[in-house]
């Protein structure tokens, strides 16, 4: 059980937007910054989005990250075939020591 | 250009201990905090823990406490990751990864290609 919620999995066809989201509390997603990855079959995790909602070199565009309170969402507009991969979203919690708190993932299919 | 080269796979018995190398290059290694994230096998991301090196603090989630040490080797640019106690459960890919501003967030920036450890009678 993740600390933070994500849906197992989402879809959508070639062209459109969609949007995956990211439930916690306000010891991690309400009080620190939220993070996006996209990991690609057999690869490693990329950092997608940063500090809720920027994007580092190199992303297109099409990826967004927005916040409100304890949700964050990532957005992806004009889906293309290479977006179908696994979705994580990331945040430091404050409610014991201090620790870095993932989201199960979302599995994106591009029909 | 930053790069983390990890050591190769293993296969180890149930209660044995295992240690990971990552090392670093085209960055200074006590410039950034590592962090260490794993993977098993059709599952999600679970963090491990984190080390800044210049001083050698680290922290890590009470599931790792007492079993994961992590370290770092300033002057051959490599961390290392340990764990004790080994059961099937921590068959997974183990990746280290470097975060290059914002702190203790969980900004990876850059990650190593990944350790499969198989636990295995």
């Amino acid at each position: 059980q993740s600390v933070l919620s994500q849906p197992p999995s989402a879809s959508g066809t070639p062209g459109q937007r969609v949007t995956i989201s990211c439930s916690g509390t306000g010891f991690n997603i309400g009080g620190n910054y939220v993070y996006w990855y996209q990991q690609l079959p057999g690869t490693a995790p990329k950092l997608l989005i940063f500090r809720d909602n920027q994007r580092p070199s190199g992303v297109p565009d099409r990826f967004s990250g927005s916040k409100s309170g304890t949700s964050a969402s990532l957005a992806i507009s004009g889906l293309r075939s290479e977006d179908e991969a696994d979705y994580y979203c990331a945040a430091w919690d404050d409610s014991l020591s201090g620790l870095v708190v993932f989201g199960g993932g979302t599995k994106l299919t591009v029909l | 250009e930053v790069l983390l080269v990890q050591s190769g796979a293993e296969v180890k018995k149930p209660g044995a201990t295992m240690k990971i190398s990552c090392k670093v290059s085209g960055y200074t290694l006590g410039d950034h905090y590592i962090h260490w994230v794993r993977q098993a096998p059709g599952k999600g991301l679970e963090w491990m823990g984190l080390i800044d090196p210049v001083d050698g603090e680290s922290m890590y989630p009470e599931d790792f406490q007492g079993r994961v040490t992590i370290i770092a080797d300033t002057s051959t640019d490599t961390m290392y990751m340990e764990m004790s106690s080994l059961n099937s459960g921590d068959t997974a890919i183990y990746y280290c990864a470097v975060v290059t501003a914002d702190g203790h967030n969980p900004r990876f920036d850059y990650w190593g290609q990944g350790t499969l450890v198989t636990v295995a009678s």
